[in-house]
């Protein structure tokens, strides 16, 4: 069974602290992919980042970036310098083989001013 | 400019009445979901369309239907919203099922039942 765990229910940083968002997978495929998703206070879910499981390179876009580790099933996200605008509930989400899109339970993050 | 418009944006139905959210796409994707996501919870997959194929959950309860009329349109229908149906509903498309295709989301529809 697929199943993607965000242990941290909310966060809050100061503005400009860095911030790591925890997310640990379980599949017994051998292909797949993980993603991560930001759902502001609007309610729109916005497509961050996605990976597969043959890529374990890290990715940094700006202030984003992103840990892949096949070893420890985990697939982090730091935010580099937080500002409000990151201010979020973000998913950690796993696409198996044949299985719909699997989402963790989400990481509220505050970032305050 | 946007690729999923849902409309509308708030819904209010009073309970036991029919309502329908909408969902349409720019995007030409063969794929179309709907999700439920009640406060502070996951997005819950209700069905998919891959083309005019209907792919329903297995948990998705009878009260819930959809249509797809053509690739542009999708609609989800509440034949009989009870209380426990007020929720933020997701639209999502996607390019291809598998293969690690994203799915874009529309902005919701938050419904609520009085």
């Amino acid at each position: 069974a697929q199943k993607v765990t965000q242990a941290q229910t909310e966060i809050s940083v100061v503005e400009k602290e860095d911030v790591t968002l925890d997310c640990v997978y379980e599949t017994r495929d051998t292909t797949y992919y993980l993603f991560w998703y930001k759902q502001p206070p609007s309610g729109e879910l916005v497509f961050l980042i996605r990976r597969n499981s043959f890529d374990e390179q890290n990715e940094i876009s700006g202030r984003y970036s992103w840990n892949f580790q096949k070893s420890t099933s985990s697939f982090n996200f730091t935010i580099t310098a937080s500002q409000v605008v990151d201010s979020a509930v973000y998913f950690c989400a796993l696409l198996g083989g044949n299985t719909p899109l699997v989402f963790g339970k989400g990481t509220r993050l505050s970032v305050i001013a | 400019d946007a690729m999923v418009i849902q409309n509308p944006r708030y819904q209010v139905t009073q309970f036991g009445k029919p309502v329908t959210l909408s969902c349409s796409q720019t995007l030409n994707h063969n794929v179309m979901y709907w999700y439920q996501q009640k406060s502070s919870q996951a997005p819950k997959l209700l069905f998919h369309y891959y083309d005019k194929d209907f792919n329903n959950e297995a948990d998705t309860p009878d009260n819930f239907q959809s249509r797809r009329p053509n690739t542009s349109f999708c609609f989800l229908d509440i034949r009989s919203p009870g209380l426990g149906d007020a929720a933020m509903y997701l639209c999502a498309t996607s390019s291809n099922r598998g293969f690690g295709q994203p799915q874009h989301f529309g902005d919701g529809t938050r419904l609520s039942i009085l």
